[in-house]
């Protein structure tokens, strides 16, 4: 079975652009959440999609937004990109809703993202 | 205010050898603690899921311990490999109205030397 994928995997982009990465789950996962990590703030959840609907949330503003497709399939946006949103954007998937129990987690290798 | 605090923030040790890696938190309600093994580059992958009424749980060389009264859980790997090197990432979600809020730690990065 194959793991999940995210495209792409590096990214350079400027100040004020806006940038949109792609995330495809596990087969049959219906769960995808995205994280941000950085150096100085580890790892921090920013969204989680399930059935297509946003179910939880993190403390991002929102230039920050996802959406998640009928194939499980999510993407995220980023608009009017800063120079701290330079960082590893990784997207994780999971049969259930993860949020809600202890569903086991896999993480795609994320997407390294630099804004200049 | 939820928090996860990890120690040691980095450590060595020689191929071979035990060590142990903590995790002190402050998460309430607290739902359940996951230990993440992050490789330069790569996404976290699970090493376990721990509830409440968990102490310990072991996957291989990996045996996590989970105190619930301190609020403190340990990660110790068993003869170290190489391949151990990594950053070890303590996730503790609280349960809050019908769904989780995840407070990461900031990881223990490893180094095992030959």
């Amino acid at each position: 079975k194959a793991g999940v994928t995210q495209t792409p995997r590096y990214l350079i982009k400027t100040r004020g652009q806006q940038v949109t990465l792609s995330c495809s789950p596990i087969s049959g996962h219906r769960s995808v959440s995205w994280y941000q990590q950085t150096p100085g703030q580890g790892l921090q959840f920013l969204f989680e999609y399930f059935s297509e609907t946003q179910r939880n949330k993190g403390n991002f503003p929102g230039r920050f937004s996802g959406r998640q497709f009928s194939n499980s399939r999510s993407e995220m946006n980023v608009s009017t990109l800063e120079l701290g949103d330079s960082a590893l954007y990784l997207c994780a998937s999971s049969l259930d809703r993860f949020s809600s129990g202890t569903n086991e987690q896999f993480f795609g290798p994320g997407t390294r993202l630099t804004v200049l | 205010k939820n928090q996860v605090e990890q120690s040691p923030q980095s450590l060595i040790i020689l191929e071979g050898k035990n060590c142990t890696l903590q995790c002190n938190y402050t998460v309430s309600p607290f739902s359940n603690l996951r230990w993440y093994k992050q490789d330069t580059g790569r996404g976290p992958v699970s090493l376990t899921i721990m509830t409440f009424s968990e102490n310990t749980k072991s996957n291989g060389r990996y045996t996590a311990t989970l105190d619930a009264d301190t609020k403190q859980s340990s990660l110790h790997i068993t003869a170290s490999q190489l391949s151990d090197s990594a950053s070890y990432i303590c996730v503790v979600s609280a349960s809050v109205t019908g769904f989780q809020k995840l407070v990461f730690g900031t990881g223990t990065r490893l180094l095992v030397s030959p």
